[in-house]
């Protein structure tokens, strides 16, 4: 079965400090992978997506970066966090053959920058 | 651009009783998939229902059922019988049958349970 894993579960690091997030994908080959945030009593916002070994789609202009070194791994980088950078971040893989396919996701991180 | 509109950000209903969370949405496309995700305080996203456009038939899993208006652009969740551990944020969400593969996302409705 496929599982993905997600880590660290929590970070608090200070403001103008690097941040790298790391999401891999386990028991599936070619996904799709998308990076998520979610601040504060709000909805999801799609921050990047890849179809590929480093094909990497951005969706907000911002302080992130998103790369994918490998097929099933997925980081979200930073240089330098700002405090607007807190939330919780989730990171989803999807079976790309399958046309009906939901997204699954991993446990999150729950990031405050201070 | 294709929107996702949930409006109600909360809502209760006693335990064994039924509840229905709305969701309409906004696209140009005709081949599109419609999800209803759930997240409970542990914040995992869990999926709940899946609906494909093209199917006139409305999706059922177990105590959850959708309401699919395709012309009316609607997607409403119905939980029957509902159970404490049905407490959560739930999300409804959009995703183009195209070749961007992106799922977009409501705001979300708070569901409390009463028992």
């Amino acid at each position: 079965s496929q599982t993905i894993h997600q880590w660290p579960a929590t970070l608090v690091q200070p403001v103008g400090s690097p941040l790298s997030l790391e999401c891999t994908v386990e028991g599936t080959s070619n996904p799709n992978l998308y990076w998520y945030r979610q601040a504060a009593g709000r909805g999801l916002q799609l921050l990047f997506y890849s179809v590929g070994i480093g094909q990497i789609s951005s969706e907000v202009p911002q302080n992130l970066s998103a790369s994918r070194p490998q097929d099933r791994q997925f980081i979200l980088s930073s240089k330098k966090l700002l405090l607007s950078d807190s939330g919780f971040y989730l990171c989803a893989w999807r079976a790309r053959d399958l046309y009906n396919s939901p997204l699954h996701f991993g446990n999150g991180t729950r990031l405050t920058v201070t | 651009a294709q929107t996702v509109t949930q409006s109600q950000p909360e809502m209760s209903v006693q335990e064994a009783e039924t509840v229905t969370l709305s969701c309409t949405y906004d696209t140009s496309e005709s081949d599109y998939y419609l999800f209803w995700y759930k997240q409970p305080p542990s914040r995992q996203m869990i999926l709940v229902i899946r609906q494909e456009a093209y199917k006139q038939q409305n999706a059922t899993e177990n105590r959850f059922s959708v309401n699919f208006q395709k012309a009316a652009k609607s997607f409403s969740l119905k939980i029957s019988d509902s159970q404490l551990g049905d407490a959560a944020m739930y999300f409804c969400a959009y995703r183009s049958g195209g070749a961007t593969n992106k799922l977009i996302f409501g705001t979300g409705t708070l569901l409390a349970v009463q028992p």
